[in-house]
């Protein structure tokens, strides 16, 4: 079975522009998380979806935002690009939401390399 | 909050070497405890795990034990390889799947 695909692989952009990355679960998945992976450091959490439904939200500003599709897809969306939002953009997938450790875990993806000049 | 701290890196070894890679967290309730690694260029893969006091999450040699009394998940290996060289994250979770991730270890092994 296929695992979390991310797209694009890398990405340049300039500041103030407006980017939108893509993520599909492993299949039979219903919950998409997103974290953002700064050089040098651990992955930090940005959203969490499941079932279309926004389920937690960590602490980053409202120029980013996120859905989730009736496929379970995901895409984030991230406006007014700053240089510091340059990153790895991870996401992830996991079978539910509050069921359960074992449902929870979550499988990562390759992630998108953002680069922003 | 939850938090998550690692042992100040990079550690290097060389093959067949013993390691450890110490995790301490900080967490209300009862959190499950990961380890998940990352190669170069590469996303995160999940090592292993533990979901309550005591249990000893294993894969691939790698061993981690649940310490709620030290509020402590060290990684050991009695004998590294080459190809182990990554980044090593420990990680917290609670009920709901958000990950809270420490800093990172690089571990790098020589031949």
């Amino acid at each position: 079975d296929a695992g979390v695909t991310q797209s694009p692989t890398h990405l340049i952009k300039t500041r103030g522009q407006q980017v939108t990355l893509r993520c599909s679960p492993i299949s039979g998945h219903k919950s998409v998380s997103w974290y953002q992976q700064v050089l040098g450091q651990g992955p930090q959490f940005i959203f969490q979806y499941y079932e279309k439904e926004e389920r937690g939200r960590g602490n980053f500003p409202d120029r980013f935002s996120a859905r989730q599709f009736p496929n379970y897809s995901s895409e984030l969306n991230v406006n007014a690009l700053l240089l510091g939002d340059s990153a790895l953009y991870l996401c992830a997938s996991s079978h539910s939401w509050g069921q359960g450790v074992a449902k929870n875990i979550q499988y990562f993806g390759a992630g998108t390399r953002l680069s922003v000049l | 909050g939850n938090s998550v701290t690692q042992m100040e890196g990079p550690v290097t070894l060389s093959e067949e070497a013993f390691l450890t890679i110490n995790c301490t967290y900080t967490a209300t309730g009862y959190p499950s405890l990961f380890w998940y690694v990352q190669y170069p260029g590469e996303g995160l893969q999940l090592l292993l795990k533990a979901t309550k006091a005591d249990d000893k999450g294993s894969n691939k040699g790698f061993e981690a034990t649940y310490r709620k009394e030290t509020t402590s998940f060290h990684l050991e290996k009695g004998s590294v390889q080459v190809s182990d060289s990554a980044v090593y994250f420990c990680a917290l979770s609670t009920s709901y799947g958000k990950l809270t991730f420490g800093q990172g270890t690089i571990l790098t092994v020589h031949p």
